[in-house]
């Protein structure tokens, strides 16, 4: 059974343009979450999406968006970017979002 | 407000030796309880959870855990450690059904002596 699978990898943007990073869920998850990980904040939690719906939101400014498509796979937007928002993107499937989650290897941002 | 503590930042053990991690949670319910390891660069790999039932879980490589409601503690161990063991580990409270999310301490950085 495929992991989650976050694409790209690696990704490396200037102050000021706008990421969308991918995250596709185990096959069945329904549920799919995201969050942010620096070194100075640790895991912050940014958003969950189950059956394309958003049912829970972190503490982020709206330059933070995502979305959930009909096929579970979901993708976040980071818009104007800032030089704070260099870190890894983590995204994790669970079943309904109420059990354990599974994380993928995350997106490592760099904005310069 | 809900949290989890890990008080311990940088932790170093001998191969051989046994480990304990700590990890103290605030939550208003009874908690579901996570331990997730990260190697450098990669996503987090689940360790073991405790949701219900027997306070004592197991989990994969060789990893336990003991869940103490009287101490609000949620503490990993190992009996003894590999090399490979190196990483870092991080507890988390939830998600639970309303909130969808999970809380996760600050994380354990375990370096482990040859």
């Amino acid at each position: 059974k495929a992991g989650v699978t976050q694409t790209p990898r690696y990704l490396i943007k200037t102050r000021g343009q706008q990421v969308t990073l991918s995250c596709s869920p185990i096959s069945g998850h329904r549920s799919v979450s995201w969050y942010q990980q620096t070194p100075g904040q640790g895991l912050q939690f940014l958003f969950e999406y189950f059956s394309e719906t958003q049912r829970n939101k972190g503490n982020f400014p709206g330059r933070f968006s995502g979305r959930q498509f009909s096929n579970s796979r979901s993708e976040m937007n980071v818009s104007t970017l800032e030089l704070g928002d260099s870190a890894l993107y983590l995204c994790a499937s669970s079943t309904t979002g109420d059990t354990e989650a599974f994380f993928g290897q995350g997106t490592r941002l760099t904005v310069v | 407000a809900q949290s989890v503590t890990q008080p311990d930042i940088h932790i170093t053990v001998s191969e051989g030796a046994s480990l304990e991690l700590r990890c103290n949670y605030s939550y208003g319910a009874t908690p579901y309880l996570f331990w997730y390891v990260q190697s450098p660069g990669q996503g987090l790999q689940l360790l073991l959870k405790y949701f219900s039932g027997d306070t004592l879980v197991q989990g994969i490589k060789g990893f336990e855990a003991e869940f103490k409601r009287s101490q609000s503690s949620f503490n990993l161990r190992k009996p003894s450690v590999h090399w490979s063991d190196a990483a870092e580990y991080f507890c988390a409270v939830g998600p639970t059904s309303g909130t969808y999310k999970y809380i996760f301490g600050t994380g354990t950085r375990l370096k482990v002596l040859a």
